[in-house]
């Protein structure tokens, strides 16, 4: 009954090879949001769509694009991983934004070699 | 900018007592305030959450308080049992952002 669903759960990449990260919902919810979770941190929102509007945070690197291609699905495109780009990438929905509960997908733990 | 503050960054305790993990904010205008439990390798889950308009709000177990004029809340989990144990993030939603932030998150251990 996975209603937010992350694909894949572990992805190993090299270091300045493009990766992308994979996000869908049955929820039919209007936000997906993309956020990175370093270890024993809070996680910190990289950029939301409200439908198709874009909406990136002042401080999120240019090396991280998203498309939503449609509702249901959305992408994190990685484009020259580095490093300290290492995390866990959680991927939330939620009806509305702010002050509605967000629904978190299990996560893909992001690994650069 | 605005930010959100929690302590403290663990807690232990044993199976029964209470616990409390506090968060304070930055903007007085903040209207909404979750609670998000997230168990190792599992995804944060919203347990419990509560608007500026109320000061309370309890959901058998686990209650979570809003001062508004100290600009603080806090989550109370009483009868703690081992299954508690989890990463707790507390989060406010800002005036003028459309999205929330997101407290560092406190480590509660429950010991049998």
């Amino acid at each position: 009954d996975a209603m937010v669903i992350q694909n894949p759960r572990y992805q190993v990449t090299q270091f300045g090879k493009p990766v992308t990260l994979s996000c869908s919902q049955t929820l039919n919810h209007n936000v997906m949001y993309w956020y990175q979770q370093k270890s024993s941190q809070a996680p910190k929102l990289l950029f939301h769509y409200y439908d198709k509007d874009f909406n990136n945070e002042a401080d999120t690197p240019d090396n991280f694009q998203s498309r939503r291609p449609n509702t249901s699905f959305c992408f994190l495109d990685i484009r020259s991983p580095g490093l300290g780009d290492a995390a866990m990438y959680l991927c939330a929905t939620s009806r509305e934004t702010g002050g509605t509960e967000a629904f978190f997908g299990q996560g893909t733990r992001l690994t650069v070699v | 900018g605005e930010n959100v503050e929690q302590h403290p960054s663990t807690l232990s305790v044993q199976e029964g007592d209470s616990a409390v993990i506090k968060c304070t904010y930055s903007d007085s205008a903040s209207n909404y305030f979750p609670w998000y439990k997230q168990e190792l390798g599992k995804r944060p889950q919203l347990i419990i959450d509560i608007r500026s308009n109320v000061g309370e709000k309890k959901d058998q177990r686990i209650a979570v308080t809003l001062n508004k004029t100290a600009k603080h809340f806090s989550l109370h989990i009483t009868e703690t049992q081992p299954e508690d144990s989890a990463v707790y993030f507390c989060a406010a939603k800002f005036s003028g952002y459309s999205t929330l932030t997101f407290g560092k998150g406190t480590m509660l251990l429950v010991s049998p």
